[in-house]
């Protein structure tokens, strides 16, 4: 059963990078696209982009200027890096594993961590 | 982007009874090539991520009780709950992943009635 676990700061200040990292435990860590989603009350569920394991990537149009999403498997991590932060991105970001279709869908997910954009 | 769309926003029901959630979507997400819709379903409990509970519109992921299904084709869906359990008390999402970048309903919340 895999699991995955997000860690980073739960405070960023405005126009700085957000960075966050997802662990992934037990399960299979190839052929799955490797992703970031957030959940605010104002924008619902909104997927942010994806690596797949053999690094390459796709994002969400609407943040694609601004993020970066990596992967190592040695280490069976990945991680996100969203820059010029502004306080709609707020929110509780899951990393979720995607299984390969034309797009994904998110077998399993991450408990999620509130990051809050404040000075 | 694929909008979608979510009815009602809410509802209360019955234990025991049967609960039905729509979704619709912007355009078909019906892939001629293979003849399978690209939805899913979700699940989410307070302070828990979601849950997939259905995919390919109809294919329930494994573990996931028999009383959830899911129905529909091309541009409407519906998830059923055949006899509501108080553990089903959650919000559920429907999500496209046909057209890039995939996209979720705004969701449905389910209560006891």
């Amino acid at each position: 059963q895999v699991q995955l676990q997000e860690s980073g700061p739960g405070l960023v200040k405005p126009s700085e990078t957000l960075s966050l990292t997802c662990t992934v435990s037990g399960g299979s860590s190839t052929r799955y696209y490797w992703s970031w989603i957030r959940q605010s009350p104002g924008k619902g569920l909104e997927w942010i982009g994806y690596a797949y394991d053999t690094g390459s990537t796709d994002y969400n149009p609407s943040l694609k200027s601004r993020v970066t999403i990596s992967v190592d498997t040695s280490k069976r991590q990945f991680s996100l890096k969203l820059s010029s932060v502004t306080a709609a991105d707020t929110a509780v970001y899951y990393c979720a594993r995607g299984r390969v279709a034309r797009n994904p869908f998110f077998d399993s997910w991450g408990q999620g961590t509130l990051v809050t954009v404040s000075s | 982007d694929i909008v979608m769309t979510q009815s009602p926003d809410s509802l209360s029901v019955s234990l025991g009874e049967r609960a039905t959630i729509n979704c619709k979507s912007s355009q078909s997400v019906l892939y001629s090539s293979n003849n399978k819709d690209y939805l899913a379903w979700y699940q989410q409990k307070p302070g828990q991520p979601p849950k997939l509970l259905i995919y390919w519109a109809s294919t329930r992921e494994p573990g996931v009780p028999d009383r959830f299904s899911g129905s529909g084709s091309g541009t409407e869906f519906t998830l059923t709950i055949s006899s509501l359990q108080a553990e089903d008390v959650a919000v559920y999402f429907c999500q496209q992943y046909y057209i890039p970048p995939p996209t979720f309903g705004g969701g449905t919340t389910v209560e006891i009635k």
